[in-house]
């Protein structure tokens, strides 16, 4: 069964935009630990956020935040004032004992 | 942050040749390191685990003997893809684990295999 699952192959964002990238989650672990990766074309894999399966409050990094919703098994990825540069694909994964498991990611395209 | 190097970044070789993929942490031990493969448009699929001097952990369908991965030092794992063919040709990439966190793996920077 898959355990990552984003259903958004691809995405179109005009500049200073923002766009909230979908990510759904299965694991009966209570302890475990959820990333989002930006690779663009070169294929590095840029770590973005982090959000800890105990943390109360929804992770932030900069124009990053991800909207954590336990009960639904749900990280969505919002970037705020989207930038040319953000085009890249993206990639949700989760943890679990110290092993990273990945969505089919999104392409996200902005445009000027 | 931590840094995570791979050699060579890409190769093309002839099948039948066998590859070696070298993924070293450069400024911090790793007891730890993971091998992926990533085809044209699709996810990282994880490979193995390769634990610092025992033998590595093989996810279910990836061959062993076709994927020797030698992690010799806290600092180096190797990936050898043995008898290369055209469909082993993809992007391989390899994690080195720090610790539990909020950044558990940095990843290098990844090897283009093409075969011929």
């Amino acid at each position: 069964a898959q355990k990552i699952t984003q259903t958004q192959p691809g995405m179109f964002v005009q500049e200073k935009e923002a766009v909230t990238l979908d990510c759904t989650y299965d694991t009966s672990d209570p302890s475990y630990g959820l990333f989002w990766y930006k690779q663009p074309s070169s294929g590095e894999m840029i770590f973005l956020i982090y959000q800890g399966s105990y943390d109360q409050q929804n992770a932030t990094e900069g124009r990053y935040s991800l909207n954590f919703q336990k009960a639904r098994k749900s990280a969505n990825l919002v970037i705020s004032a989207s930038q040319l540069g953000d085009s890249a694909m993206y990639f949700c994964a989760m943890r679990e004992n110290d092993k990273l498991s990945f969505g089919a990611g999104t392409t996200v395209t902005v445009r000027a | 942050g931590a840094v995570v190097s791979q050699h060579p970044s890409w190769v093309i070789c002839k099948s039948g040749t066998s590859v070696k993929i070298e993924c070293r942490s450069l400024d911090f031990q790793a007891t730890t390191m993971f091998w992926y493969r990533q085809f044209p448009k699709q996810s990282l699929m994880l490979m193995a685990t390769s634990n610092e001097g025992s033998k590595a952990t093989y996810e279910q369908g990836v061959e062993k003997d076709k994927f020797l991965i030698n992690h010799a030092s806290l600092t180096l794992s190797t990936l050898t893809v043995t008898s290369a063919h055209p469909e082993d040709s993809s992007f391989y990439i390899c994690s080195a684990n720090i610790g539990a966190g909020r950044e558990t793996q940095y990843f290098g920077p990844g090897t283009r295999l093409l075969v011929l």
